[in-house]
């Protein structure tokens, strides 16, 4: 497809399940983040891949959150032992290099639910 | 650190009315800014974006000039649609080489026929 794709749209678990969220960049683009969006509020940085390579985990909340992106392509962030404030809205972007001024573009996001 | 405030919402207004949303930033050095929107049911979309000083983005309508004296970037539009009401978020780059976006907390728009 021509744009960022995110699977599953919505995910329901229960607390202390593991979660995986797969993100499919367009293809070709060098930098990949992941955001986190709470109910009514902007999204908060996660990490960064520059391809393959995870250059900032600065934004994790905690090491029950991994993100990998082997191949340079697609990225999955996995969430060990979910617990309630880990729902939220969870965005990947990507951009065609890396630099400041240039555009993001964002998946739909993945609509996390921990019961 | 960085960090972007945008003016309380939601923000309700008749079509064809003036708009502004007030934008305010903290940052180091010299930041990138963006305004983005997300649609009912859609994805974050940009919608402008200013990368120095006195730079005005815009596109369908909408403008904003990157205000390093006042640390601003209001959003406007003239006129306003129904099709215009959405979620709009104030954004920055700065900090990093590679573009991480600190963003605003949002602010609601409707817009009545």
């Amino acid at each position: 497809g021509a744009g960022v794709s995110q699977s599953p749209r919505y995910k329901v678990a229960k607390r202390g399940q593991d979660v995986a969220l797969r993100c499919d960049p367009i293809s070709g683009h060098v930098s990949l983040f992941w955001y986190q969006q709470a109910l009514g509020q902007g999204p908060e940085f996660l990490t960064y891949f520059q391809n393959e390579a995870q250059l900032d985990k600065s934004g994790l909340p905690s090491d029950r959150f991994f993100a990998e992106r082997p191949e340079g392509s697609v990225s999955t962030l996995k969430i060990q032992r979910t617990q309630q404030e880990d729902s939220a809205v969870y965005l990947c972007a990507s951009s065609l290099r890396p630099g400041r001024n240039q555009p993001q573009h964002f998946g739909d996001g993945t609509r996390l639910s921990i019961l | 650190g960085n960090s972007v405030t945008q003016m309380e919402g939601p923000v309700t207004l008749s079509e064809e009315a003036f708009l502004t949303i007030n934008c305010t930033y903290t940052a180091t050095g010299y930041p990138s800014l963006f305004w983005y929107v997300q649609y009912p049911g859609e994805g974050l979309q940009l919608l402008l974006k200013a990368t120095k000083a006195d730079d005005k983005g815009s596109n369908k309508g909408f403008e904003a000039t990157y205000r390093k004296e006042t640390t601003s970037f209001h959003l406007e539009k003239g006129s306003v649609q129904v099709s215009d009401s959405a979620v709009y978020f104030c954004a920055l780059t700065g900090g990093t080489s590679y573009g991480k976006l600190t963003f605003g907390q949002g602010t609601i728009l409707t817009v009545h026929p």
